[in-house]
């Protein structure tokens, strides 16, 4: 079975500092790595995936991840956040032999003025 | 490109009704997937179809049940309504040409509201 843990429920962070969000996952098989951002009364929208390849995945809004093997993490990335940044975000997995996506429970992240 | 679209954006239901939600994918898209998102659980498969076939099915009650059209829309119906089936419910498309790897793309939602 698939399991994904964002390890932090909220994080507020000054506008311009840099943020890291936390994401680990639990899998006895192969897995495809995804984070998505949720503005209010709106539906999720893909920032990043990791498929193969490289392990460090840039996304869009200046966002990047980088993959951790060993770790089991995927955590997200950004040098220098933005108001506009605030959203709530979520760390997903999917297996390769299906289209199933295992969710964690979110990130709420607020940037302060 | 129209994204995926869900109808009703929002609705309030008494416990005990029933309730039907829609889903138009994105044009092309095969694959739909239904999630409950809520506060305390965060988000949940419901269900995935693809070429109007249940796919996947997440952990919930048989009263949580949907099927897709020929043109690939897909409805979720949730019969005797609980309280606790209070939830945005997320409509998700996909190509699923790729196993696991294909992008979803996510539908507004639908905000249901049991009294």
């Amino acid at each position: 079975a698939q399991s994904v843990t964002q390890l932090d429920s909220q994080v507020p962070v000054f506008e311009e500092a840099p943020v890291e969000l936390r994401c680990n996952y639990s899998s006895s098989v192969s897995v495809y790595l995804f984070w998505y951002v949720q503005y209010p009364n709106q539906g999720l929208q893909l920032l990043l995936k990791y498929l193969s390849g490289s392990t460090l995945v840039k996304g869009i809004n200046g966002f990047e991840a980088e993959f951790n093997k060993s770790q089991t993490s995927f955590h997200l990335r950004k040098p220098s956040v933005h108001i506009s940044d605030t959203a709530e975000y979520f760390c997903a997995v999917s297996v390769f032999s299906g289209n199933q996506f295992y969710f964690g429970t979110g990130t709420s992240l607020t940037v302060i003025p | 490109k129209a994204g995926v679209t869900q109808t009703p954006r929002y609705l309030i239901k008494t416990r005990g009704q029933q309730v039907t939600l829609s889903c138009s994918p994105i044009s092309g898209h095969r694959s739909v997937s239904w999630y409950q998102q809520t506060p305390g659980q965060g988000l949940q498969f419901l269900f995935e179809y693809f070429s109007e076939t249940q796919r996947n099915k997440g952990n919930f009650p048989g009263r949580f049940s949907g099927r897709q059209f020929s043109n690939s829309r897909s409805e979720m119906n949730v019969s005797t309504l609980e309280l606790g089936d209070s939830a945005l419910y997320l409509c998700a498309s996909s190509l699923r040409t790729s196993g696991g790897a294909g992008e979803l793309f996510f539908g507004e939602g639908s905000r249901l509201t049991v009294l």
